[in-house]
């Protein structure tokens, strides 16, 4: 069973701040991993999807790459504005064959500090 | 371009009842998946509709169904409403092919009383 962990739950920063947020996951046979950003009561907005094939998405001031042999994610937000303040989300294709149910981790709740 | 969108945006449901949240997902998308999301939690996937036929489902018992109409939209139905059923409730849709992005709309609030 494919489980997603994020580390670490919560996190809080000075605003101008460079930061990395880690998603690990049990099973490396996915097709592609997910970042999400959920703001409170809202729902899910995507960042970045990483297809299995590929290492790294790049969108703005947001990198994320992707290591499936070690089962590993990674989320850099570049020059943190208060504005990223949000719960950010990583789920991954547990498997293929057109559009599937996404297994979540439980997030990052981010806070930058003005 | 419309995105995903949700109705109603808040539900009061008593234990026993039965309730039906509805979606319309963003143009051009044909698959439309729900997810719940108990607070604090990841979403958990529910069950995924393409051409109006349920093909995946996650770990849900069958007080959860529901329908694809030819137009796209869906509807998720819940019997027998229990208090752990409470949830934000989240559409989300796609085009049915690998590596399509997921869009998800702002979901319905579920409280069960």
């Amino acid at each position: 069973k494919q489980e997603v962990t994020q580390i670490p739950a919560a996190l809080s920063v000075p605003e101008g701040e460079n930061l990395v947020l880690n998603c690990s996951f049990t099973d490396s046979a996915i097709y592609n991993l997910q970042w999400f950003r959920q703001d409170p009561g809202k729902g899910l907005t995507s960042l970045l999807l990483i297809q299995s094939s590929q290492r790294e998405q790049t969108s703005g001031r947001l990198n994320a790459s992707l290591d499936k042999s070690s089962g590993r994610s990674t989320l850099y937000i570049a020059a943190s504005q208060p504005g990223d303040s949000a719960t950010y989300l990583c789920a991954v294709n547990r498997s293929g064959g057109g559009a599937d149910g996404l297994t979540f981790g439980k997030g990052t709740h981010l806070i930058i500090q003005p | 371009d419309a995105g995903v969108t949700q109705s109603p945006t808040h539900l009061i449901k008593t234990r026993g009842q039965q309730v039906t949240l509805r979606c319309s997902p963003k143009s051009g998308h044909d698959t439309v998946s729900w997810y719940q999301q108990a607070l604090g939690q990841g979403p958990q996937f529910i069950f995924q509709y393409y051409e109006e036929e349920e093909r995946q489902r996650g770990n849900f018992p069958d007080r959860f169904s529901g329908h694809q109409f030819p137009n796209y939209s869906s509807e998720l139905n819940v019997n027998a409403l229990l208090l752990g059923d409470s949830a934000l409730y989240l559409c989300a849709s796609s085009l049915y092919r690998v590596n399509s992005p997921l869009h998800f709309g702002n979901g319905t609030r579920l409280t069960v009383t």
